[in-house]
């Protein structure tokens, strides 16, 4: 079967670093997305990786290496805007979303 | 621009009543989906439509029907809700298909529940 895994919350301070990792077992491989998902909001895009390596964007960078089936995302400077759930998603040979249950990310001052 | 819009925000039904969430998006997008997302568990498609009069089921399509008259809309109905359906739906689209760099614009939500 298809499976995302990531972790179910984490804690990380204001200003600090925090790295939230995603693992994949997909029917194929057409690229990993990541979402921010604000309580009671809609997700919204942050990320996309097809090809292994890190690709930066301002304080957040995902990282994707295909031949371990492994994403992190990275944020740095924390913010409480921050607090938010993370959610990972791989697009399948059949270019369906797998999506993760989501990583709450709590911020604390 | 006002991107995904869905209704109601919220919408309270009793078992085996019926009713549509209504989903416009105005950004001309090929791809249109439903999701639920439960408390635990990542989103679920429901039904999805690559473009005006094509629709396709989903990961959970049980007891939800969908159509697309128009490049915009993209209705999904409840034929008899059940307590199970009690969710909440996300309409999302994006510009094209059988892409891998198809990102969703997701609706605010529909906070569904059923008693």
């Amino acid at each position: 079967g298809q499976n995302i895994d990531q972790p179910t919350e984490m804690t990380a301070t204001e200003g600090a670093i925090v790295q939230i990792n995603c693992t994949y077992q997909t029917s194929g491989f057409n690229g990993l997305f990541w979402y921010q998902q604000h309580a009671g909001e809609a997700p919204t895009f942050l990320s996309y990786n097809v090809l292994d390596g890190l690709e930066e964007k301002g304080r957040f960078s995902s990282f994707l290496s295909r031949s371990k089936g492994y994403s992190y995302l990275l944020l740095k400077e924390l913010q409480m805007k921050d607090s938010a759930s993370y959610l990972c998603a791989v697009m399948d040979s059949n270019y369906q979303l797998i999506w993760g249950a989501g990583t709450k990310l709590i911020i604390k001052p | 621009n006002a991107g995904v819009t869905q209704t109601p925000k919220f919408q309270v039904l009793k078992t085996g009543q019926s009713m549509t969430l209504q989903c416009a998006q105005d950004m001309n997008h090929e791809y249109m989906s439903w999701y639920r997302q439960d408390p635990g568990m990542g989103l679920r498609l429901i039904h999805y439509s690559v473009g005006a009069g094509i629709t396709d089921q989903g990961e959970v399509p049980n007891g939800y029907n969908v159509s697309r008259s128009t490049t915009e809309d993209f209705p999904l109905r409840l034929l008899s809700a059940a307590p199970s359906q009690t969710s909440v739906y996300f309409c999302a689209s994006s510009y094209s298909t059988g892409s891998g760099a198809n990102v969703l614009t997701f609706g605010a939500g529909s906070r569904l529940t059923v008693l």
